[in-house]
């Protein structure tokens, strides 16, 4: 099945930077893949989809990449703010189903 | 802004009882998931529903559970006969169009004694 790494350590960065994010998978690639935000004891909620065929999607301050050589997407937000602290989760969808990482947890410091 | 809603918000249980965890898709939606996220770990995928029936399910989801969708509305999660390690949260969402954004309910807690 499919495998998605996400970096486990918490990325802690100053207000005003931007946090980059990392989505490896391992098998093949998904039709599409998806980031989400996740606050504690809270659903995920999405913030960007990109497809196979694109390489960069960006919504306000978010960027996301999706490198199908690689197997990566990126995802950015820049000009941080402590409200961004959260989990941010990768999602791949193929075949019906979500697979989701195991998320990366942000920490924005004022 | 329509919402996917989950009740309870918390269930606790007995080992060995049976709980139902039920959950209002937004109303257009085609396509219905249940997710569960033991705590601390990550979200994964139980079982998605279409046109009346499973489209597929993972292997987490073996007889102990069910789905229903027994009015057109509310999308049903059934645990028999539950087990400690049942203890989680198990989030309900949705979407419209085959390729598309999944809606999450706020999830309901189940904890097993």
């Amino acid at each position: 099945s499919q495998k998605i790494e996400q970096n486990s350590e918490a990325l802690n960065i100053q207000e005003g930077k931007t946090a980059t994010l990392t989505c490896n998978y391992t098998n093949y690639s998904p039709a599409y893949l998806q980031w989400y935000r996740q606050d504690p004891g809270r659903g995920p909620v999405f913030l960007l989809l990109i497809r196979e065929n694109e390489k960069e999607k960006r919504k306000e301050r978010l960027k996301v990449t999706f490198d199908t050589t690689l197997k990566q997407s990126l995802f950015h937000i820049t000009a941080s703010q402590p409200a961004d602290s959260a989990t941010y989760l990768c999602a791949l969808y193929n075949f019906n189903k979500f697979y989701f990482g195991s998320g990366t947890k942000l920490n924005v410091k004022p | 802004e329509p919402e996917v809603t989950q009740t309870p918000s918390h269930q606790v249980t007995q080992m060995g009882q049976e709980v139902i965890l039920r959950c209002v898709p937004i109303s257009n939606h085609l396509y219905f998931y249940w997710y569960r996220q033991i705590l601390g770990q990550k979200v994964e995928f139980l079982v998605s529903f279409y046109n009346n029936e499973i489209s597929e399910k993972s292997e987490i989801f073996d007889d102990q559970f069910s789905v229903e969708r027994p009015d057109g509305s509310n999308f049903t999660l059934k645990i028999r006969s539950t087990k400690l390690e049942d203890s989680a949260m198990y989030f309900c969402a949705s979407k419209l169009e085959n390729t598309g954004e999944l809606f999450f309910g706020e999830g309901s807690r189940l904890t097993v004694l």
